[in-house]
């Protein structure tokens, strides 16, 4: 069964910082991987979808990457701003899986 | 429409009581996707739907819940004599199917509708 982690858990920096955010998966076999930010009450944002041949996904100050055989993806934010306050979710979708298999989150805070 | 929509937003019950719960995917949308989230558990996937058929039903948590997907648009998930331990956020989603192209592929998700069980 598909396991996916976040980390770290929680994150503060203050504005303009680039930073980081990590997703690990422990089965490989992955179709795509989808980024999502959760705002307070509310439903989830689809930020970027990785297709599993592809090994990055650019929108904007997002950019995501994949590596299939280390089990793992990096959503990189550049020069953070106060409005990117969020929860970022990474998601898999496994073969023979319906649905997608989600991570706790990372919790992010950009200080003004 | 624009997005996904579901309704209620919140919906309170008392403990036994059955709920139903709607969720309007997005037009055009084939596939679409149940989830739910709760504290202790974060986002679990629950049931999902390609046209009409759900090929799939053993995400749900109980026999207590059922789905059903009519005109391959609206669906609705159905919980009968609700519990404490079913008061979360129930998520619904819609992509435009499961191929193997990029763009079929990508889910969106509605607001949520918040379950609580007295």
């Amino acid at each position: 069964k598909q396991e996916v982690t976040q980390i770290p858990a929680a994150l503060s920096v203050p504005e303009g910082e680039n930073l980081v955010l990590n997703c690990s998966f422990t089965d490989s076999a992955i179709y795509n991987l989808q980024w999502f930010r959760q705002d307070p009450g509310k439903g989830l944002t689809s930020l970027l979808l990785i297709q599993s041949s592809q090994r990055e996904q650019t929108s904007g100050r997002l950019n995501a990457s994949l590596d299939k055989s280390s089990g793992r993806s990096t959503l990189y934010i550049a020069a953070s701003q106060p409005g990117d306050s969020a929860t970022y979710l990474c998601a898999s979708r496994e073969g023979g899986a319906d649905g997608l298999t989600f991570g706790k989150g990372t919790h992010l805070i950009i200080q003004p | 429409g624009a997005g996904v929509s579901q309704s209620p937003s919140n919906k309170v019950t008392e403990k036994g009581k059955d709920v139903e719960l709607r969720c309007d995917p997005i037009s055009g949308h084939t596939a679409l996707y149940w989830y739910r989230q709760s504290l202790g558990q974060g986002l679990e996937f629950l049931i999902y739907f390609q046209g009409n058929s759900a090929p799939d039903k053993s995400g749900l948590p109980s026999d207590r819940f059922s789905a059903e997907r009519t005109g391959g648009s609206v669906s609705t998930l159905t919980i009968q004599r609700t519990q404490q331990e079913d008061s979360a956020v129930y998520l619904c989603a819609s992509s435009l199917g499961w191929l193997s192209s990029r763009s079929y592929n990508e889910q969106f998700f509605g607001p949520g509708t918040r379950l609580t069980v007295l």
